[in-house]
């Protein structure tokens, strides 16, 4: 069964630091993997996908994300975080027939 | 463009209370429609989800109950409310399966 274990149920970084949010997945078949971000009291948005084209996915507002099938990893990254990134992350699987995997979230808490 | 409705926002409801909670997206047809609830440190867990009207998969038996009464409106329902369903929950669609899902604002639900 799919599964994805997202490192660091918090992450701080201060303002102009690098952002890394790290994402390990489990899948018997080559997954589509998504990044979403969610800020307080809304819902979902997606920040980037990989479907199996390039490994490094560009998506909004700066981030980033490789895909290291040898690793099994999709970290999400961004060169320099901004006051306005604080939020929580959600990385999130899908493959096979199951439906969509979500992890349990990092918060990110960036400092001025 | 498409858009997704959820309401109400908030909604305080007493045990044993029965429960209707609506979504329905705009700008699109025959979309995949998706139940989650949201708990505080445990990620998103998916409820139901439905690829057509009147065809509903359930995936954690519990008292609740989804039906799909038109093309693009989902409805959340229970009859009796118990103090565990509190939470936040999430309407999403996707174009299909492997696509990515847009999240409406979500309904915070407490049970007193």
């Amino acid at each position: 069964a799919q599964s994805v274990t997202q490192l660091g149920s918090h992450v701080s970084v201060s303002e102009g630091a690098l952002v890394l949010l790290r994402c390990n997945y489990s899948s018997s078949v080559p997954p589509y993997l998504f990044w979403y971000v969610q800020y307080p009291n809304q819902g979902l948005q997606l920040l980037l996908k990989y479907t199996s084209a390039a490994t490094l996915v560009k998506g909004i507002n700066g981030f980033e994300a490789e895909f290291k099938k040898s690793e099994t990893s999709f970290h999400l990254t961004k060169p320099s975080a901004h006051m306005s990134d604080a939020a929580e992350y959600f990385c999130a699987v899908l493959s096979g027939n199951t439906p969509l995997v979500f992890g349990k979230g990092t918060r990110l808490s960036v400092i001025a | 463009s498409q858009t997704i409705h959820q309401w109400p926002a908030t909604l305080v409801q007493p045990v044993g209370s029965p429960l209707s909670l609506e979504c329905t997206v705009e700008g699109t047809s025959n979309p995949n429609l998706y139940w989650y609830r949201q708990a505080a440190g445990r990620g998103l867990q998916l409820l139901f989800y439905s690829v057509g009207i009147g065809q509903i998969s359930s995936e954690v038996p519990q008292n609740l109950s989804a039906s799909r009464p038109q093309d693009r409106q989902f409805i959340l329902s229970s009859k009796k409310l118990l103090l565990s369903d509190s939470g936040f929950y999430l309407c999403a669609w996707s174009a299909g399966r492997v696509q990515p899902q847009h999240f409406g604002d979500g309904t915070r639900l407490s049970i007193l």
